[in-house]
């Protein structure tokens, strides 16, 4: 069975960083690109980051670009989100999602909370 | 306000049909047939539930489907069921720097 387990999520203050981390399993993880997607309080869906399977080439949303950076450790079957400079518009849910050939997502994550205050 | 629009909120009863549009341009839905389609119930992660216009992973009911014509890819749901009720994201590749567009999301209500 698949699984995508975020975590790292927590309340930071406004400049402050964070590094979120995700645990995958029940699949062969250095086989897929894997992404972050994001979801502010009642808001919809930001796709943030996206990493290849090998994690040689990364991708990211104009509004995280010089701000978070996206890493893996097929080793470890872990995917993170380093999240430096954060601003009150990164407050969000942030989930894993498994990526699939042109950018669907088949699995996701439960999601981890990440609140910024000033 | 989100790259591809959908409308805020559809309504049927039990056992009708209803349809969810996604609005992009030839940068996304337009130029490609990577658009897919997600269910999200309150407090749960989304769903994959069309993927690449019109294809259902395996486990999805056949009361769902996708199309596109031109710009504008569409959600149909058939069947109306109760758990049908949540929020629907259309999403698509595009061609610009941000490479996932997400639709607002629309709000399904089974009366």
């Amino acid at each position: 069975e698949v699984q995508l387990v975020e975590s790292g999520g927590g309340l930071v203050k406004t400049g402050g960083s964070l590094r979120l981390s995700c645990a995958a399993s029940g699949f062969t993880f250095s086989g897929y690109s894997m992404n972050w997607v994001r979801q502010a309080p009642g808001k919809g869906l930001e796709w943030v980051s996206s990493t290849t399977s090998s994690g040689s080439y990364t991708y990211y949303a104009d509004s995280v670009k010089g701000r978070f950076t996206i890493s893996r450790d097929n080793a470890k079957n872990s995917l993170y989100l380093q999240m430096n400079s954060l601003r009150g518009e990164d407050a969000a849910v942030y989930y894993c999602a498994r990526q699939r050939d042109w950018y669907y997502f088949d699995y996701w994550g439960q999601g981890t909370l990440v609140t910024v205050s000033s | 306000q989100s790259a591809l629009t959908q409308p805020a909120s559809v309504s049927g009863s039990p056992g009708q049909s209803i349809t969810i549009s996604c609005s992009g341009t030839s940068s996304d839905v337009g130029d490609y047939n990577y658009v897919s389609w997600y269910q999200q119930h309150p407090g749960k992660a989304p769903k994959l539930m069309i993927y690449e216009v019109s294809n259902r992973p395996s486990g999805v009911s056949n009361r769902f489907s996708g199309s596109k014509s031109g710009n504008t890819a569409s959600l149909t749901i058939s069947g109306l069921q109760a758990d049908d009720e949540g929020d629907y994201y259309c999403s698509s590749y595009t061609s610009r720097t941000t490479l996932v567009v997400f639709g607002g999301g629309t709000k399904l209500t089974v009366l």
